[in-house]
């Protein structure tokens, strides 16, 4: 059972370029979450979409876009980079179930990431 | 910004020997988990403790949640030098309406296990 999968692993861009990064999520997981992680940080949360919307965003410029698609995979764009873009770029896929009072995500499984440099 | 905040920020110990990070956090949590980073790959899932959940194990993995103290400890016992990788906290705060939800992370601890 494939988990999940990012492409590409790597890449450099120029500042002012745009960039699309790919993520396709474990089997049987319909939420797909963003996260980018600077060098020697924690990641931080970009944004989460669950049937084709965004549904929570974090701390981050509109620069940075998102889509997901009817087959639950997704893509984030980054416009215009910058330096400080630079990052590890994390998908996490998870899967959202009734808990009584609630929904709640569960099986966050992380890809392996997309290694971008911007210079 | 992160809510968790690991401790030591590195750890380095001999093979055989336990290995204790501590995490702590700011706000109310739905669960705390750890995960795993070998040399900045993707982040494998460890363990999930709920926040009714005092104390779980895993393997040679063993984690405590302390709520009134908004803090975990992951004990990793007899330590290889496989365990050697950075290991994260991460927070995911009470489900609001329509439960959607993210996770939280520290800056992590950098643990290296000598042979």
């Amino acid at each position: 059972d494939a988990g999940v999968t990012q492409s590409p692993t790597h890449l450099i861009k120029t500042r002012g370029q745009q960039v699309t990064l790919r993520c396709s999520p474990k089997s049987g997981h319909d939420t797909v979450s963003w996260y980018q992680q600077a060098l020697g940080q924690g990641p931080q949360f970009i944004f989460q979409y669950y049937e084709e919307e965004e549904r929570q965003r974090g701390n981050f410029p509109d620069r940075f876009s998102g889509h997901q698609f009817p087959n639950y995979s997704s893509e984030l764009n980054v416009n215009a980079l910058l330096l400080g873009d630079s990052a590890l770029y994390l998908c996490a896929s998870s899967f959202r179930l009734w808990q009584g009072a609630g929904y709640e995500n569960y099986g966050y499984t992380f890809g392996s990431g997309t290694r971008l440099t911007v210079v | 910004s992160q809510q968790g905040e690991e401790d030591p920020q590195a750890l380095s110990i001999q093979e055989g020997e336990n290995a204790t990070m501590n995490c702590s956090y700011k706000t109310s949590i739905n669960n705390l988990q750890w995960y795993r980073q070998n040399s900045g790959r993707g982040l494998v899932h460890l363990i999930l403790i709920r926040s009714n959940e005092r104390e779980k194990h895993s393997g040679r993995l063993r984690v405590t949640l302390d709520t009134s103290k908004k803090s975990s400890s992951l004990l990793i016992t007899a330590s290889r030098a496989a365990d050697t990788a950075s290991y994260f906290c991460a927070t995911e705060p009470p489900t609001f309406s329509g439960g959607y939800n993210k996770l939280i992370f520290g800056a992590g601890t950098r643990l290296a296990v000598h042979p």
